[in-house]
């Protein structure tokens, strides 16, 4: 059973702080990371997606992803109240495993 | 502009009352999914679609139908609903290639009383 293992929180940071979310997957194979944003009521929707090692920058967002620890993480910088969301992280396998497993997800709270 | 659609948005029924949400999108995505979220538990996924006719059991199958005779759609059928369905139903979908980029549905929220 692969799993996607994340801090279901929440987390508490303050207006312009730097929020990190921290993801952990049990299948080595896996190829495809993402994460998703969901607001209260909402569905979900997708902020970011990595396939390599390394960090990859979109605006405020930087996912982080090391496949030898099996980790992927989201830093949110200069973190805004409309942050204030569930953050799921969602992995992919190679091959035949094409579906997405997700995270439980971890919840952002951000302070004024 | 490209969306997924759900119907219906909220839906209050029985038990054993046999009922369908169709999901629609519109972007001729080959993947659709079926997911249900329920507190502490995350997103679960109920069934998927690899393409038309093309269908499979996700995590938790058990209660659910779906079927696949177009691209575009992919209901969601309840045979006879129980109060353990009760719960907030995502439909998604993503092309075939890059099945984590998923587009989401605004969701359809059912309670089985």
């Amino acid at each position: 059973q692969k799993e996607v293992e994340q801090n279901s929180g929440p987390l508490s940071v303050p207006e312009g702080a730097i929020a990190s979310l921290n993801c952990t997957y049990s299948d080595r194979v896996s190829q495809s990371f993402f994460w998703y944003r969901q607001y209260s009521g909402k569905s979900p929707e997708l902020i970011m997606s990595i396939y390599s090692n390394g960090d990859k920058e979109d605006g405020r967002f930087t996912a982080q992803l090391n496949k030898a620890s099996q980790y992927v993480s989201l830093l949110i910088r200069d973190s805004q109240p409309s942050d204030s969301a569930t953050y799921l992280c969602a992995v992919r396998g190679s091959g035949g495993s094409y579906i997405p497993t997700f995270g439980r997800g971890t919840s952002l709270i951000v302070h004024p | 502009e490209a969306q997924v659609t759900q119907n219906p948005r909220y839906l209050i029924t029985v038990t054993g009352k046999k009922l369908t949400v169709t999901c629609s999108q519109n972007m001729n995505h080959e993947y659709m999914s079926w997911y249900r979220q329920d507190p502490g538990l995350g997103l679960r996924q109920i069934y998927y679609s690899m393409n038309v006719e093309v269908t499979d059991k996700g995590d938790v199958p058990e209660g659910y139908k779906v079927s696949r005779k177009e691209k575009r759609n992919f209901p969601l059928i309840l045979e006879s609903p129980s109060p353990n369905q009760t719960s907030l139903y995502f439909c998604a979908s993503s092309l075939a290639g890059v099945t984590g980029e998923l587009f989401f549905g605004e969701g359809s929220r059912l309670t089985v009383l």
